[in-house]
This record gives C-alpha cells, structure tokens and sequence, in this order.
C-alpha cells in the first residue's frame, strides 16, 4: 500500500456522461497530481494542487476539471465523456511543490467508457 | 512532441542477466531524471533517481548512468530476476519539478 488512495478502482460509465475520481493523499503530502494513462499516449500529466490551490496544469481537457479540499483529498471530474476518454487515471502526492523527491501513486481508477 | 524517448518498447532478459533500458531527452532545461517500476494493477513506484552533476547513480541492483551531453540516461538492472518484471518509465522534470514527462514505457520479461 502507497498510502495514496484512489476510489472508486474501476469505473464503466456512457459516452455523454460525467463522473468523479476521488484521491486521499499520503499523510503529511501537500501537493496532488493528476495523471492520465492510456495505450496510445502513455502517463500524461493532467493537473497539480498544492494545498488546495492550482500549481500547474498539463493537457487537461476544457471537459476536465479538478479541485484539492481542506482535508487535502482531491477530486478529478470528467464530463461530456468520450469513448477516448477511457483510461487508467493516477493520482500522485508529493510532501511540497515538486517532486524533487518523486512522487507516491496511488493504484489508479480504470475508466471505461462505452 | 515527445520529450522523452524510451527505448526498447519491450525487453526479454534471460534470470542473471542485465537489462538495460535507454531514455534520450530534447529538452536541456531537465534537471531531475528518475525511473519508476509499475507491476499490472498497480500504479508507477519510484525505483531510482538521478541529478545532471553525477555521471551515475548505483542503488543495489539497480543502476542510473546519465551522459548530459548526449542527452541521453539509462537503467542497468544487474542479475535481473524474475521478479523484476514490469513496466519502466524514464522520466525528467524541470525546475521547480512539479510536472513529470515520462518515457513511453518499457516492458521487462525476465524468463527463469
């Protein structure tokens, strides 16, 4: 175990939908980011909050948007999904603002969209 | 554009022996090279990292050996075992290191 936590682990949902993807950082880890995994484009950054505020963004669709609570958990929502759209996506947590000292994954939520 | 290229896609290392996996960067802004292991199910774990001022990094088995004017850095697995297969991604980041640019991933089969 990590001590990053992804639910739900697997999600199957329709095109035109919108979910969530919930992430529970490592204790004591400030920053979260989001990264999406999938056969053709590999592991992509997605988005990084460090204690509630947005840091850096990636190639996050206009579909996609995140946000970091008080409690440091994060959510990733996806909507207006497409068959493309499925993928493993990562959550990933840092003690401080970069990840000097590498990253802690969590083990992923499987979004298949049909 | 991909910044970082990795190389082979897959890899098939007969038990003691080495595995060597390549990973060539475009962008000389990079300052932070590591390598993660990432088993089926489970998500990318930090193996091995190294800095642009060292020329090689060694921890157990595991080996980083990073050429900063060819652009290039590499993973030496020694006595690989059986174990050892997985997925590996290079990676490299910038300053301020808050985004990764990760390799497209190398499969490792080591065969007893």
């Amino acid at each position: 175990d990590s001590g990053v936590t992804q639910t739900p682990k697997h999600l199957i949902t329709a095109t035109g939908q919108r979910v969530t993807l919930r992430c529970s950082p490592r204790s004591g880890d400030l920053s979260v980011y989001w990264y999406q995994q999938s056969l053709d484009q590999g592991l992509q950054f997605l988005i990084q909050y460090y204690n509630g505020e947005e840091r850096a963004k990636g190639n996050i669709l206009e579909r996609f948007s995140a946000q970091q609570f008080p409690d440091l958990h994060s959510e990733l929502n996806l909507s207006s999904l497409e068959l493309g759209d499925s993928a493993l996506y990562f959550c990933a947590s840092s003690p401080d603002l970069g990840a000097g000292y590498g990253y802690t994954f969590g083990s992923g939520t499987r979004l298949t969209v049909v | 554009q991909q910044q970082v290229k990795q190389s082979p896609q897959s890899l098939i290392v007969q038990k003691g022996g080495i595995s060597i996996i390549n990973c060539a960067y475009e962008n000389t802004a990079f300052d932070y090279f590591p390598w993660y292991q990432q088993f089926p199910g489970k998500g990318p774990a930090l193996l091995i990292a190294i800095r642009p001022d060292v020329s090689e990094k060694k921890e157990g088995r595991f080996t980083i050996s990073f050429n900063k004017s060819a652009k290039q850095f590499s993973l030496h697995i020694m006595d690989s075992q059986p174990g050892d297969s997985a997925t590996y991604f290079c990676a490299a980041s910038k300053p301020g290191r808050r985004a990764l640019t990760f390799g497209s991933g190398t499969r490792l089969q080591v065969q007893p």
